[in-house]
């Protein structure tokens, strides 16, 4: 067990819907990355936050945004949801960016229908 | 732009047999190299992190080394069991904080 905890574990919506996901950080870790995974494939890099400031970013629409709050827990939202949304999506917590261990939580199925 | 490449998609080994993961980067500029592991429908577990400045890290039957200069890392797995199977997976620390990630490596230990 890493300590990051993520909710829910799963998740269908509609096409056109939006969606909150959480993450709760490991503790002592102020940074937390948000990944995309489709089937079969590795994770792709949606942004970063560290100490409540977006710190970096990958290539991802607007409407997908997040937050992060003074205990270093994180949300994404996803707005306007496409049927190729439906993915894994990790987050995962660290002490410094990616320049160290980089610890996933189990992470939120979502499906769109 | 940063592209991670491993081969094989996927491997089949007897149990008790060495083996190599391979993975390979098309630029050197990468902060580290993580070797993750991910059982299906799991999130992923980190193995282990090679810094920029370091040739390799081991721990247990695991070693795994980076080169930098020729753009490849390996995972080698020393006496493999059943429990080692699982999709393996290959990251690089790069520029924006990003990890470019490879499609991974499934293996299957057979007993």
């Amino acid at each position: 067990e890493t300590g990051v905890t993520q909710s829910p574990t799963h998740l269908i919506k509609t096409r056109g819907q939006q969606v909150t996901l959480r993450c709760s950080s490991q503790s002592g870790h102020n940074t937390v990355s948000w990944y995309q995974q489709a089937l079969g494939q590795g994770p792709q890099f949606i942004f970063q936050y560290y100490r409540e400031e977006e710190n970096g970013r990958g290539n991802f629409p607007p409407r997908f945004s997040g937050l992060q709050f003074p205990n270093y827990s994180s949300e994404l939202n996803v707005n306007a949801l496409e049927l190729d949304d439906s993915a894994l999506y990790l987050c995962a917590s660290s002490s410094e960016g990616v320049r160290e261990t980089q610890y996933f939580g189990p992470g939120t199925r979502l499906l769109v229908l | 732009k940063q592209e991670v490449t491993q081969i094989p998609a996927a491997l089949s080994v007897p149990e008790g047999e060495n083996l190599v993961l391979n993975c390979s980067f098309t630029d050197s500029a990468i902060y580290n190299l993580q070797w993750f592991r991910q059982d299906p429908g799991k999130g992923l577990t980190s193995l282990l992190l090679i810094q920029s400045s370091q040739r390799e890290q081991t721990s247990g039957r695991l070693n795994a080394s980076l080169d930098k200069s020729s753009g490849r890392s390996t995972l080698y797995i020393a006496a493999s069991q059943p429990g080692d199977s699982a999709t393996y997976l290959c990251a690089g620390g790069v520029d924006n904080n990003d990890m470019r990630f490879g499609a991974g490596t499934r293996l299957t230990v057979k007993p």
